[in-house]
């Protein structure tokens, strides 16, 4: 148990579903992250919010959609995506944006078909 | 442009065989440096922050220290459930508003009995 709490597990979804990425965090921390793992590549942060507040898009397409509803939890809503968006969605969270060590969750592992 | 390298990419050790991973970084400044350990579908899980060149940081078979252009993170009598794969990421210096980590892509650890 990490405290970094992320659902589903698994996830397949066809190139014109919407779906819904959730992450919980239970260490009162007030930065959550979202990063995407791709095979053979490192880590690439998407998203930074701090206090609910989005501070970092990492230049990410719009097909990907965050939310922040609240300190404790993270969204990313998918629409339309393209196979190559098949990664390990890793959600992390820190004491607060400028702070050391994230720790991070177990991860979504998405196949876009 | 900042950069994180690590290597070897794939490291096999019998067990009890101590080595190094490096992790070489370029970035215009340094506010920390991190280690993660990774297993299989897992999300990473922190292992130290590394601040000033000289720093050293221990934790059970494992010893990171850090330069002003590279860190080693050093494991001294492997065993098998050390096997995993071993991320490094620098924060730079102006990131501290937003948290963000570059990470490099990784050494995969095989440790065998």
């Amino acid at each position: 148990e990490t405290g970094v709490t992320q659902t589903p597990r698994h996830l397949v979804m066809g190139m014109t579903n919407k779906k819904s990425l959730k992450c919980e965090q239970h260490l009162g921390h007030n930065a959550m992250y979202w990063y995407k793992q791709s095979a053979k590549k490192p880590l690439e942060l998407m998203f930074v919010y701090s206090l609910e507040e989005r501070v970092e898009n990492n230049s990410v397409p719009s097909r990907f959609s965050p939310e922040c509803p609240n300190s404790s939890h993270l969204f990313l809503h998918l629409h339309t995506l393209q196979p190559e968006d098949s990664a390990l969605y890793l959600c992390a969270s820190s004491q607060d944006r400028g702070h050391t060590e994230a720790f991070f969750g177990q991860g979504t592992r998405l196949t876009v078909v | 442009e900042d950069q994180v390298t690590q290597s070897p990419e794939a490291l096999r050790l019998q067990e009890g065989e101590s080595s190094s991973l490096n992790c070489s970084y370029t970035v215009s400044g340094l506010r920390g440096l991190f280690w993660y350990r990774q297993d299989p579908g897992k999300g990473p899980e922190f292992l130290f922050t590394l601040y000033s060149a000289g720093e050293e940081k221990e934790k059970e078979r494992l010893k990171a220290t850090l330069t002003k252009k590279e860190s080693f993170l050093h494991i001294t009598a492997p065993k098998p459930e050390d096997s995993a794969t071993y991320l490094c990421a620098v924060q730079p210096l102006g990131s501290g508003n937003t948290g963000k980590l570059i990470f490099g892509q990784g050494t995969t650890l095989q440790v065998k009995p």
